[in-house]
């Protein structure tokens, strides 16, 4: 029963590199998620996918992007990685009123 | 815009007591979902509870219940009989209906620590 994995759980980068964060789902669920959490902020919305194939900007999508190319995979990529970019980043994928979430990525950029 | 305000940054709590977490939540859309999150010092999201704006009936899930009141836009988590593993972050969180494609916004959330 693995429902939403990420992978990493964590990382360090320096400023400038890049990475990618991996979601996978194995529910067969449409819509995918990918929020930042930062301390008194609670959970936003970065990027989302309604379908394989399709994304669309959440409300703090600056300095990301996104990629749909399986219906069970929805990658984050960091092109250039600064330090306003230290966050808990969570995976979440849902149908209906459903949601399940991945246990997180948390990432410090120095 | 939809809008979620959680005005409780933290909570005290004595254990065995019930205690009440206020959300209130501003949309246009006439369809929508709540929801109450619950967040460990594990940091996974569990998932407590679910109102929909159609519900007659205040949700219920074991020792969570949800006061919905339509009219002031508030849907207030209710934990009955606190228990110690109920220390954690609680976020309240809204799924609009129409073009809102299904995400969910999330408050600022409330850190409630239960006392023995």
């Amino acid at each position: 029963n693995a429902g939403v994995t990420q992978t990493p759980k964590f990382r360090v980068l320096k400023t400038g590199q890049s990475m990618t964060l991996l979601c996978a789902q194995d529910m067969n669920h449409e819509y995918m998620y990918w929020y930042r959490q930062d301390p008194g902020m609670g959970l936003r919305l970065i990027h989302y996918s309604v379908g394989e194939g399709t994304t669309a900007k959440g409300e703090v999508p600056d300095g990301y992007n996104v990629s749909r190319l399986k219906k069970q995979n929805f990658l984050l990529g960091l092109e250039s990685a600064a330090p306003s970019q230290t966050s808990v980043y969570f995976c979440a994928s849902s149908f209906d009123y459903g949601y399940t979430f991945g246990s997180g990525t948390r990432l410090t950029v120095v | 815009a939809q809008k979620i305000t959680q005005t409780q940054p933290g909570m005290f709590v004595q254990e065995k007591e019930a205690v009440t977490l206020d959300c209130t939540y501003d949309t246009s859309d006439p369809s929508y979902g709540l929801f109450w999150y619950k967040q460990p010092s594990s940091g996974e999201m569990i998932f407590l509870i679910y109102q929909g704006s159609y519900d007659q009936q205040n949700a219920t899930e074991g020792r969570y219940s949800l006061n919905f009141q339509k009219a002031r836009k508030s849907a207030n988590l209710v934990i009955s009989a606190s228990q110690l593993g109920d220390s954690a972050m609680y976020f309240c969180a809204m799924r609009g209906g129409g073009g809102s494609q299904g995400n969910l916004i999330f408050g600022k959330g409330t850190k409630l620590s239960v006392k023995p």
